[in-house]
């Protein structure tokens, strides 16, 4: 079966960098993406990259995908109070609906 | 461009009772996924449709249906409500190109 990894909590200071980890298990996936949840709120897809692909930036954010080791990050740059949520890292394998990572949740102190 | 719309936000029910929760995509998606989130189980796919068709299931027993309109709305029902069934259901729709899912807002249901 298909099983995405998260570390399940983060703490940084505002103004610093945060990378977030995570690991997949399905080489057929397509995309693999990055979602976001604040409270009380549904997932906000944040971005995504194509398999193909070893990174992409939009804005503060970073993505890196290693497709030998299956290990996808995110890196959010000068990270705000308002980056706090609990972020989803989730693949798409091929003929099958998305699998989601336990989530990571992000703590952004003053 | 309006969102994906989940109704009721919130939900409140008794164990035995049954509860339809209801979604409406966004216009020209014609797949709707439905997700159930629990802090112990996190995310856990329910099933999908696609033109009115169930294309995926996940692990969840027959107590939990849905169906999808030809306006692409979906419903989701469950059946003789227990307490485990408190959660908050997300419905998610998307193209068929697969950039990622859009999500509602979702429903809290809580049964006591």
């Amino acid at each position: 079966g298909e099983d995405v990894e998260q570390s399940l909590f983060l703490s940084v200071r505002e103004g610093d960098s945060s990378v977030i980890n995570c690991t997949y298990t399905d080489s057929s996936s397509t995309y693999l993406y990055w979602y976001k949840q604040e409270p009380g709120a549904g997932l906000q897809l944040l971005t995504y990259i194509f398999s193909n692909m070893d990174m992409k930036q939009d804005q503060r954010l970073t993505v890196l995908l290693n497709k030998k080791d299956k290990h996808l990050s995110l890196r959010i740059a000068d990270t705000q109070t308002g980056d706090s949520a609990i972020y989803f890292c989730a693949e798409n394998p091929y003929g099958q609906n998305f699998v989601f990572g336990p989530g990571t949740r992000l703590s952004v102190l003053p | 461009k309006a969102g994906v719309t989940q109704t009721p936000r919130y939900l409140i029910k008794t164990r035995g009772q049954q509860v339809t929760l209801s979604c409406s995509p966004i216009s020209g998606h014609r797949s709707v996924s439905w997700y159930q989130q629990t802090p112990g189980q996190g995310l856990q796919f329910l099933f999908e449709y696609f033109s009115e068709t169930q294309r995926n299931k996940g692990n969840f027993p027959g107590r939990f249906s849905g169906r999808q309109f030809s306006n692409s709305r979906s419903e989701m029902n469950v059946s003789t409500l227990e307490l485990g069934d408190s959660a908050l259901y997300l419905c998610a729709s998307s193209t068929e190109g697969n950039y990622g899912y859009t999500f509602g807002s979702g429903t809290r249901l809580t049964v006591v």
